[in-house]
């Protein structure tokens, strides 16, 4: 599995934006960029994947670089419910295919 | 949205016994599920590939004869954490795809404690 590179810990203010980073520099060509986060005592949650172009949803926006080595998670207006760890993951959309957690971001978010 | 129910949320038992943890696709049928285990302040790591009707695929490192992996039906896979011992306490988690919608979905976690 293609590894990917995230920063242990961030912090962020209330309803600021957050920008969170992820480097996969041996990405493959079918590999899709997948974004869960995990509250304290849960099981993950689905943020936002994406392969080559930008992405926007509800929750987040996916901006990838052009190369696709490296792509950046952003949250628009962080909450204090957003304070999450958060994870970038590389996988393929195939059925089957299965998601290997790497270290993650704590996002902590300040009132 | 897909939904993954996990039971029990938590155990705890006495070294030595056995303890099955399940999990149910509630709204979609999934012909593989994955289970996780977690421990404090460690990322999740892939234990097995659970597949409907066949045996599950275990990754390197995992017993196994000491975490049995069932998945009889399309909506159900349970996990038996066998002969448990204090090492085993951890969070475990399972997972499935409903691949009408986008993600993965993980149930809430099930938290064992061996005493």
């Amino acid at each position: 599995d293609a590894k990917t590179t995230q920063p242990n810990s961030m912090e962020s203010n209330e309803e600021e934006p957050v920008h969170l980073p992820c480097n996969h520099s041996t990405i493959s060509g079918t590999d899709y960029i997948h974004w869960y986060r995990q509250l304290p005592s849960q099981g993950p949650e689905y943020v936002i994947h994406g392969l080559t172009s930008n992405v926007n949803n509800r929750m987040a926006s996916l901006a990838i670089a052009e190369d696709r080595k490296s792509s950046t998670l952003i949250l628009h207006r962080a909450t204090l419910r957003d304070a999450a760890v958060y994870y970038c993951i590389l996988g393929e959309e195939t059925s089957g295919s299965r998601l290997t957690f790497g270290e993650g971001t704590q996002l902590t978010v300040n009132p | 949205g897909a939904v993954v129910s996990q039971h029990p949320s938590w155990v705890i038992c006495k070294s030595g016994t056995s303890v099955k943890i399940e999990c149910r696709s509630l709204d979609f049928q999934a012909t593989t599920m994955f289970w996780y285990r977690q421990f404090p302040k460690q990322s999740l790591m892939l234990m097995a590939t659970s597949n409907e009707g066949s045996k599950a695929t275990y990754e390197q490192g995992v017993e196994k004869d000491k975490f049995l992996i069932n998945h009889a039906s399309l909506t159900l896979s349970t996990l038996t954490v066998t002969s448990a011992h204090p090492e085993d306490s951890s969070f475990y988690i399972c997972s499935a795809r409903d691949w009408d919608r986008v993600g993965y979905t993980f149930g809430s976690g099930t938290r064992l404690t061996v005493v």
